[in-house]
């Protein structure tokens, strides 16, 4: 079956300081890969998507990059965190396929909060 | 770009009682309608979904209905739990480009009340 897995769990990082988060998916090949964040009581923003590796589109202007670098792994990074970046990051992850619709599933999400 | 709207925002029932959730979206492209249910600080988990050639779905206590002319689906919830009390997200999406294009309703918070 196929699991996703997100690290860190939560982070306090400072304003100005970099961000890395990951995630990566076992049991699935070549998946559509997602970065949404949540702010606190809000619902979800898609921020990237990746439908292959070295293949980002962003949906939102932002100080915020995304990398993708092996097949299930999707890497979202700053060089230098904005106070509103803060909130909850969600990683997703959907089958590749050619015509049709399928669910997305979710990993367990990681807590920023800048300060 | 598509638009979900979703109401109510906040929703408490009774124990035992039934929840409806209504989501409207405006894009005809979208054809594959899922449901997601959060608890707090928790990933969204899919409970249920509806595709455009199919008018409703029933899961044991949940059910969900498509009206494709009227743009809008709806998450019943019969016979309900405090372990229902949740935010619960509509969502509307299509393939485009090759990946799904999902757009989320705001989310209702649903509170059971024992």
């Amino acid at each position: 079956s196929q699991t996703i897995h997100q690290w860190p769990a939560t982070l306090v990082q400072p304003v100005g300081s970099p961000l890395s988060l990951e995630c990566t998916v076992e049991g699935t090949s070549n998946p559509n890969l997602y970065w949404y964040r949540q702010a606190a009581g809000r619902g979800l923003q898609l921020l990237f998507y990746s439908i292959g590796i070295d293949q980002i589109s962003s949906e939102v202007p932002q100080n915020l990059s995304a990398s993708r670098p092996q097949d299930r792994q999707f890497i979202l990074s700053s060089k230098k965190l904005l106070l509103s970046d803060s909130g909850f990051y969600l990683c997703a992850w959907s089958p590749s396929q050619v015509g049709g619709a399928y669910e997305q599933y979710f990993g367990p999400g990681t807590r920023l909060t800048v300060t | 770009g598509e638009n979900v709207e979703q109401h109510p925002s906040t929703l408490s029932v009774q124990e035992g009682d039934s929840a409806v959730i209504k989501c409207t979206y405006s894009d005809s492209a979208s054809n594959y309608f899922p449901w997601y249910k959060q608890e707090l600080g928790k990933r969204p988990q899919l409970i249920i979904d509806i595709r455009s050639n199919v008018g409703e779905k029933k899961d044991q206590r949940i059910a969900v209905t498509l009206n494709k002319t009227a743009k809008h689906f709806s998450l019943h919830i019969t016979e309900t739990q405090p372990e229902d009390s949740a935010v619960y997200f509509c969502a509307a999406s299509f393939l485009s480009g090759g990946y799904q294009k999902v757009t989320f309703g705001t989310g209702t918070k649903l509170q059971v009340i024992p």
